[in-house]
């Protein structure tokens, strides 16, 4: 079992571009999450999805969106990358909110 | 507000001796509590959590966790420690106030020395 997928696994992108970062999870999970990690600031929530077809913003949803078109899938979209945005993403699942969170191997995002 | 705590930025404990890793929790209603490890350059790991029943919960790796309820807190814990267990060590409750979310703790790195 796979578990979670995430790709690419690294990306350097320019200011400005766009990209999707890929989440994809075979455990069927009602509920999927994106996750920043910085230095010093730990982990921080930017959007979540109890089941498919719904999504919720977390702490930090300013220039990211995402949808949840199925039970698997879990895009993350930066539509005009900035600095600021330079991070390691996570996505994980759960069986169902507020349950222990199962991760994936992280996208390397900088942005330049 | 509800809250999780780690107060230790960094442990330093010598192979073979026991360790703890500390985390103090504020919610409401009853708490979920989760421990989870990250290696370099890795995701994180699922360790153990507690719900419900026993106090002491037993976890992957040989870690297992207490609950205190008194002291709001959930220290993890390993009766011998390996240079292999040297990691990053995330705290996390669940928030019943922010649509059961977890609370994530600011992290312990732990470096267990030969």
């Amino acid at each position: 079992t796979a578990g979670i997928t995430q790709a690419p696994t690294s990306q350097i992108l320019a200011a400005g571009r766009s990209m999707t970062l890929r989440c994809t999870q075979d455990m069927r999970h009602n509920a999927m999450y994106w996750y920043r990690q910085d230095l010093g600031l730990g982990l921080r929530l930017i959007h979540y999805s109890n089941t498919a077809g719904t999504t919720g913003k977390g702490e930090v949803p300013d220039g990211y969106s995402v949808s949840r078109a199925n039970t698997d899938d879990f895009p993350l979209t930066l539509a005009s990358a900035v600095p600021s945005q330079t991070s390691v993403y996570f996505c994980a699942s759960s069986h169902s909110r507020g349950l222990e969170q199962f991760f994936g191997p992280g996208t390397r995002l900088t942005v330049l | 507000a509800q809250s999780v705590a780690q107060p230790e930025d960094q442990v330093n404990v010598a192979e073979g001796n026991p360790l703890t890793v500390k985390c103090t929790y504020s919610v409401s209603g009853n708490p979920y509590l989760f421990w989870y490890v990250q290696y370099p350059n890795r995701g994180l790991q699922f360790l153990l959590k507690y719900i419900t029943g026993d106090n002491l919960v037993k976890g992957s790796y040989g870690f297992e966790a207490e609950f205190n309820k008194s002291q709001t807190s959930f220290h993890l814990k390993k009766p011998s420690a390996l240079v292999s267990d040297s990691a990053l060590y995330f705290c996390a409750v669940r928030d019943m106030d922010s649509n059961y979310q977890l609370i994530w703790g600011a992290g312990t790195k732990l470096i267990i020395k030969p």
